[in-house]
């Protein structure tokens, strides 16, 4: 069992581009969250799928930033005009369902200079 | 939304000592407690979770105590190793669903 994939694990994008990050589930499970880890803000939520149907998006910011899962396979995190403050780690989790354990992938470290 | 204050921002001991991590919530509708260790440059590993139906677990070294009156629970680590020095987060299910919010993380130091 590789774990949770997230690709790439650093990116560096000048103001204003775009970035997507990318996320691979733990095979067979059908939860995918995402979370941002800064040293000012600590952990944050981001957004959660199950099954694939995005279920709980309140921790994106509405306007730059949305998220996908087109397959069981994989979930992307697309930040438009990306700015300074978007520099964070990325981090994936997946679980089984439910109350089920959330597993981390190893993050993906954007900076955004 | 819930709110988890993890009490201790830095924790130093001596190797074979104890060390308690203390965390407190807010909304009584959490029902699961996991904790996390981070080393140094390195993702969340689970290390051990609580769910409300229970008020203690324990795997090998690490004990959860969770206090439902009082919205506390707290991860001891017994016989501490310098292997157990990271960083500790601890969690609560927001409002009894499935996102996770954090205390802002322990520093753990063990000393040989």
């Amino acid at each position: 069992n590789a774990g949770v994939i997230q690709t790439p694990r650093h990116k560096v994008t000048g103001k204003g581009q775009e970035a997507t990050l990318w996320c691979e589930p733990i095979s067979g499970h059908s939860a995918v969250f995402w979370y941002r880890q800064t040293i000012v803000q600590g952990l944050e939520f981001l957004t959660y799928f199950r099954n694939q149907a995005p279920i709980d998006d309140s921790g994106m910011p509405k306007e730059r930033f949305s998220a996908q899962m087109p397959n069981q396979s994989h979930s992307t995190l697309k930040i438009q005009s990306t700015q300074p403050q978007d520099s964070a780690v990325y981090l994936c989790a997946s679980s089984g369902g439910g109350q089920d354990t959330q597993y981390f992938g190893p993050g993906t470290r954007l900076l955004v200079l | 939304g819930e709110k988890v204050e993890q009490h201790e921002s830095t924790l130093s001991v001596r190797e074979g000592d104890s060390a308690v991590i203390n965390c407190t919530y807010t909304d009584t509708a959490s029902s699961y407690f996991p904790w996390y260790k981070q080393e140094a440059g390195k993702s969340l590993h689970f290390v051990i979770d609580i769910r409300s139906n229970v008020d203690r677990k324990q795997s090998q070294r690490l004990i959860v105590l969770l206090d439902k009156k009082a919205k506390r629970f707290s991860l001891h680590i017994t016989a501490t190793q310098p292997e157990d020095s990271a960083i500790y987060f601890c969690a609560a299910n927001d409002s009894g669903y499935n996102k996770l919010t954090f205390g802002k993380g322990t520093v753990l130091l063990v000393s040989p």
